[in-house]
């Protein structure tokens, strides 16, 4: 199966800092990429996606970078807020319509 | 707009007998998946329906199965359960917006099976 691991399980912020996520794949035939957010009692919720033609998209308070060469994906939130506390899911989308999802980063945001 | 609704929220079912799930995905939307998530696994995914045909199926078990109405409506069937099931099922709708697709998730159905 496909490999998509995250490099720290949990990540402590101070408040108001910058947060990043990294992400690794394994499949070099993945073009698209979604990063979620998943609160404690919710689904996940989409934040941002990309496709393997760029190598950066940012939205409002987020940013996400594909580096292809060495197969990695990193979500930045900036000005990280407590509402931000969550567990962070990259997912791959390697053929049709099955995205396969890491094991997930939970971010704490200290007040 | 309505968002995707899963059914029930809570369920616990006894080792041996059989569950069934229920999604009703974005109005518009023809594709259902589904996934299991447990601690520690993330996401794994189940299996995708499309215009009622099963299109892609992960590596479970034959005891998942799962249907897709006319309605795109989708229902996931898990028999002769096991502890080991116990997971929180998702249930994520999607549309293809040109190159793209957004999968948009359920709050997910938590089965325990005791």
């Amino acid at each position: 199966g496909e490999s998509v691991g995250l490099h720290l399980p949990t990540l402590s912020v101070q408040e108001g800092d910058n947060s990043i996520i990294n992400c690794a794949y394994s499949n070099s035939a993945s073009d698209y990429f979604i990063w979620y957010k998943q609160e404690s009692g919710k689904g996940p919720q989409f934040i941002i996606d990309i496709r393997s033609n760029m190598d950066k998209r940012q939205g409002q308070r987020v940013t996400v970078l594909l580096n292809k060469t060495v197969k990695h994906l990193s979500l930045q939130i900036a000005a990280t807020q407590p509402g931000d506390s969550a567990v962070y899911f990259c997912a791959e989308m390697p053929t049709g319509n099955q995205f396969y999802f890491g094991t997930g980063t939970s971010l704490t945001v200290i007040p | 707009k309505a968002g995707v609704t899963q059914t029930p929220r809570y369920l616990i079912k006894t080792r041996g007998q059989q569950v069934t799930l229920s999604c009703s995905p974005i109005s518009g939307h023809r594709s259902v998946s589904w996934y299991q998530q447990t601690p520690g696994q993330g996401l794994q995914f189940l299996f995708e329906y499309f215009s009622e045909t099963q299109r892609n199926k992960g590596n479970f078990p034959g005891r998942f199965s799962g249907r897709q109405f006319s309605n795109s409506r989708s229902e996931m069937n898990v028999s002769t359960l096991e502890l080991g099931d116990s997971a929180l099922y998702l249930c994520a709708s999607s549309i293809r917006q040109g190159l793209n697709t957004e999968a948009f998730f359920g709050q997910g159905t938590r089965l325990t099976v005791v």
